[in-house]
């Protein structure tokens, strides 16, 4: 059975421009949550989709959005990029068989120059 | 507001000792779930286990137990005869108010010797 699965795992960005990160959940998972992991604020909640709405969001400026497709799939997309953006981004989901259970994927590097 | 607190930084042991892992956790949620994961280098948060606010029942899985206790808000973690590729950070974490939003504790970083 696949797990989430991300794209792209790493990349590099300079200040100023914007990027997305895709993010496929597991089969019949139909939850895909985001959060972002720096050293400094350690594991901190973006937002979550569900049936393609955004159900919740957490405490991060509107240069920060996502959207699900019909699929399911999930991206999300940073405008403006600023050195304190980079981070770790990681995917989520949950639903389907696996109940409450919240499954990872590996996560997108970001690195902002 | 849910809040979750890992008081320990890092901890050092050697293989085969026993090393757990304290977590605390607040919330006005009656029903919650709780969870710890597991992060290597690679950055992947791996999932090692899911307890419910309505059962206090702790387990044993394989070289993994934990201790819920509602009493005193916390969910313990503990990792028999460690080994070397147990040396990771753990996070504890919560979901309460919604489904699919967990609320992350600082994570402890375990480092097991040989």
């Amino acid at each position: 059975k696949a797990g989430v699965t991300q794209t792209p795992r790493y990349l590099i960005k300079t200040r100023g421009q914007q990027v997305t990160l895709s993010c496929s959940p597991i089969s019949g998972h139909r939850s895909v949550s985001w959060y972002q992991q720096t050293p400094g604020q350690g594991l901190q909640f973006l937002f979550e989709y569900f049936s393609e709405t955004q159900r919740n969001k957490g405490n991060f400026p509107g240069r920060f959005s996502g959207r699900q497709f019909s699929n399911s799939r999930s991206e999300m997309n940073v405008s403006t990029l600023e050195l304190g953006d980079s981070a770790l981004y990681l995917c989520a989901s949950s639903g389907g068989v696996s109940g409450n259970t919240i499954y990872f994927g590996e996560g997108s590097w970001l690195t902002v120059v | 507001a849910q809040k979750v607190t890992q008081a320990q930084t890092e901890i050092s042991v050697v293989e085969k000792e026993d090393v757990t892992l304290d977590c605390v956790y607040e919330t006005r949620d009656t029903t919650y779930y709780l969870f710890w994961y597991k992060q290597p280098p690679s950055g992947e948060l791996v999932f090692l286990i899911r307890r419910n606010s309505f059962d206090e029942q702790n387990e044993i899985s394989g070289r993994y137990s934990w201790n819920f206790q509602k009493s005193t808000s916390s969910f313990n973690f503990t990792i028999t005869a460690s080994q070397v590729v147990d040396s990771a950070v753990y996070f504890c974490a919560l979901s309460a108010d919604s489904w699919g939003k967990l609320q992350f504790g600082a994570g402890t970083q375990v480092v097991v010797t040989p």
